[in-house]
């Protein structure tokens, strides 16, 4: 019944490491978003993706880029990681419709940047 | 500039008991709006959603108000029990499926 996953739920990454989070829905959706959660701060928003191939900035891109080749793949890539951005990464997929449906949230992961 | 917020961080009923959460929205062009349940180290899970058309809707043990002329929204849960202790957060969606999230009220269930 799983339909958002996460590849990793906990992650240790040096500093300067370049860290791949991945993502994979199987409802054929065709948004899907990364955020991370911090404590105090809810979930804020570093990119989403509309469709394959497109991508767009959240309120917090700075240090991450996305990559969405395949409709059901959603990359997370965070170029030069750093202690700041040790943090739970949650990735979210939604389905275009009239009618919202909500986000489907993967399990998350725990990124640790030491 | 756009807010989800939650009145209190930190909400501990007894069990049995009836919880509200609530949640108060800033944008007036939200038109739909959900309530996520996210327990330790898992992710947030849908639990209730409510249009803009609408004031009310009820779920299992769960409801769901709308004040649109406030922007308030809440969540009920009735006769509370231990495995409702999580943290409960509001969505809003201003029309353009980027929702806005609240920053969570954490629900501790008292034995």
């Amino acid at each position: 019944d799983v339909k958002v996953t996460q590849s990793s739920r906990y992650l240790v990454k040096r500093t300067g490491e370049k860290v791949f989070l991945e993502c994979v829905q199987d409802m054929d959706h065709e948004n899907m978003f990364w955020y991370r959660q911090d404590p105090g701060l809810g979930l804020r928003l570093i990119y989403f993706s509309y469709d394959v191939k497109m991508k767009e900035k959240g309120d917090i891109p700075e240090g991450y880029s996305v990559s969405r080749e395949k409709k059901e793949r959603f990359s997370l890539i965070l170029e030069s990681a750093s202690t700041n951005q040790t943090s739970m990464y949650l990735c979210a997929s939604s389905l275009v419709s009239y009618l919202n449906y909500g986000y489907t949230f993967g399990s998350g992961t725990r990124l640790t940047v030491v | 500039g756009e807010s989800v917020g939650l009145h209190l961080p930190t909400l501990s009923v007894q069990e049995g008991d009836n919880s509200i959460i609530n949640c108060a929205y800033s944008n007036s062009a939200s038109d739909y709006f959900i309530w996520y349940k996210q327990e330790s180290g898992k992710g947030p899970q849908f639990i209730i959603d409510i249009r803009s058309n609408m004031d009310k809707r009820q779920g299992q043990r769960v409801t769901v108000l709308l004040n649109k002329t406030v922007k308030h929204l809440s969540l009920q849960i009735a006769a509370t029990q231990p495995g409702d202790s999580a943290v409960y957060f509001c969505a809003s969606d201003p029309g353009t499926y980027k929702y806005i999230f609240g920053t969570g009220t954490r629900l501790k269930v008292l034995a």
